[in-house]
């Protein structure tokens, strides 16, 4: 079955550092691959996606590929913020799912100033 | 983007009460909506496909009848909680499919989200 594999947290960086959440998938078929935001108190949100391979999700500096030979879609962001701080999840889905959203665990992530 | 809505955002209850969960997609017409349920500092684990008009699709280990899903309309599902017991206490989260927007891309849009706690 489907399954979403990401690096545990939590991730402490400061201010404009270089940020990596790594992500692996496991799918039986050809899955869109998401990475979703959860800020603290609110709900998710979806951050960027991508739906075929070598394509390249961005939203608000961060940017995930995704790569079929790795089956990976790692998360990066040049120079994180404190408005940054949030739980990151990586998820796929595919049509075999009826489009049900499979979660990695959740990366946390505190950006200190 | 499209708008779901949950509520209510938090409730509590006593042991053994049974409690309602409503989800509505705010913009758009979800033909199918899922409901997950999160862990404290863990994943959101998927319990159920709610699809309307027709019965829910649990996966396996989540008790349907006690997790009864109600999808009677194209903008509202519901969660009843029934018999509610502490254990139950979780974070309980509704996403829909826009099948206009999200397409086949298979991108959900998620509801606040309803804190339940059972004493």
């Amino acid at each position: 079955g489907n399954s979403v594999t990401q690096m545990e947290g939590p991730v402490t960086l400061s201010e404009e550092a270089f940020l990596t959440i790594n992500c692996t998938y496991t799918a039986t078929g050809y899955p869109s691959l998401f990475w979703y935001v959860q800020y603290p108190g609110e709900g998710l949100q979806l951050l960027l996606k991508a739906t075929k391979a070598d394509d390249k999700g961005s939203n608000k500096g961060f940017e995930a590929t995704y790569r079929k030979e790795t089956t990976s879609f790692h998360l990066e962001k040049g120079s994180v913020q404190v408005s940054d701080s949030a739980v990151y999840f990586c998820a796929l889905s595919d049509h075999g799912s009826g489009y049900a959203l499979n979660f990695g665990k959740g990366t946390s992530l505190l950006v200190t100033p | 983007g499209a708008v779901v809505s949950q509520h209510p955002s938090r409730v509590i209850c006593k042991s053994g009460t049974s409690v309602k969960i409503e989800c509505r997609s705010l913009d758009f017409q979800a033909t199918t909506m899922f409901w997950y349920r999160q862990f404290p500092k863990q994943s959101l684990m998927l319990m159920a496909t709610s699809n309307e008009g027709s019965k829910a699709t649990y996966e396996q280990g989540v008790e349907k009848d006690k997790f009864l899903i109600n999808h009677a309309s194209l903008t509202l599902s519901t969660l009843t909680v029934t018999s509610a017991h502490p254990e139950d206490s979780s974070f309980y989260i509704c996403s829909a499919r826009d099948a206009a927007s999200g397409g086949n891309t298979g991108e959900l849009f998620f509801g606040e989200g309803s804190r339940l706690t059972v004493l």
